[in-house]
C-alpha cells in the first residue's frame, strides 16, 4: 500500500508550458507540503495545508498554485515554465500534531528544457 | 529567521560510528528531527528529539541541546547501506525548515 504517491515520477517540457502535478496520501493525515530540492539537494518548503486550507505559503512565484480539493489531496500547478524551475518536488504529509513526522512521496523530477 | 547548519560530507568505514552535528536556529523552536534520503530516493524520517537528551532507534541515536541549539545523529555499526544524504531539521511556527544535508559515504 503507497502512503504517499504522485504522479507523474518523471515531467520534461518545454520553456513556458503549463503543468500539474498530483499528490495523494492513504494515511488520513490532516496536514500535506509542497517542497521543492535543488541540484544541490537542498530541500526548501513551499506550501503546506492543513485540512485543505492554506497555513504556509514561501516565497515562491506565483506561477505555482497549489490547490487541495479534500485533505487526502494537494496538486501543484505551475504556469509558465522557467528553466530555474527544473528540480525534484516531493509531496509529503504529517498528523497536524506531528508536523517533525513527515511521509514523502516519491518525488517528481521535473526537467525544463 | 531560520536555518541549520550541518557539515556537507562525512567519511566513515564501515563498522565505525559516526556523529553527524546540527546546529540551529529557529523561532518557536519545537524540536530537532532527523531524515535520512537515498540517491533517487525521498527523504524518510530517522528521529525526532523535542526534549534534551539522547533517543535511541536501533544503530541510530539522536541528540539533543536546547541550551546550545546543537544536535547530532550517532550511527553505530556502519554498513554500506548507511551511505545516503543525512538532513536535520528543526519544527517550529507551525513548519519544519531542513538544514543543507550531509552525505556519508561508508567505505569498505
Amino acid at each position: 500500500d503507497t502512503a504517499v504517491s504522485q504522479t507523474p515520477k518523471y515531467l520534461v517540457t518545454q520553456m513556458g508550458n503549463d503543468k500539474s502535478i498530483k499528490c495523494e496520501q492513504n494515511l488520513g493525515h490532516d496536514t500535506m507540503y509542497w517542497y521543492k530540492q535543488d541540484s544541490k539537494k537542498f530541500l526548501k518548503i513551499m506550501f503546506s495545508y492543513n485540512n485543505k486550507e492554506l497555513i504556509i505559503n514561501e516565497t515562491v512565484p506565483n506561477r505555482f498554485s497549489p490547490k487541495s480539493p479534500d485533505k487526502a489531496h494537494l496538486n501543484l500547478h505551475i504556469n509558465s515554465l522557467e528553466l530555474g524551475d527544473s528540480a525534484v518536488y516531493f509531496c509529503a504529509s504529517s498528523q497536524a500534531q506531528l508536523l517533525w513526522e513527515q511521509f514523502f512521496g516519491p518525488g517528481t523530477r521535473l526537467t525544463v528544457l | 529567521g531560520q536555518s541549520l547548519e550541518q557539515p556537507s560530507e562525512v567519511t566513515a568505514v564501515e563498522g565505525a560510528i559516526v556523529q553527524i552535528n546540527c546546529t540551529y536556529q529557529t523561532s518557536g523552536f519545537y524540536g530537532l528531527s532527523w531524515y535520512q534520503q537515498h540517491d533517487g530516493g525521498a527523504p524518510t524520517f530517522l528521529s525526532y528529539n523535542a526534549l534534551d537528551g539522547l533517543e535511541e532507534t536501533g544503530r541510530f541515536s539522536s541528540f539533543l541541546s536546547r541550551s546550545d541549539s546543537y544536535g547530532y545523529l550517532l550511527l553505530q555499526e556502519l554498513q554500506m547501506k548507511d551511505s545516503a544524504s543525512y538532513f536535520c531539521a528543526g519544527t517550529g511556527g507551525f513548519k519544519t525548515i531542513f538544514g543543507a544535508g550531509t552525505r556519508l559515504f561508508v567505505k569498505a
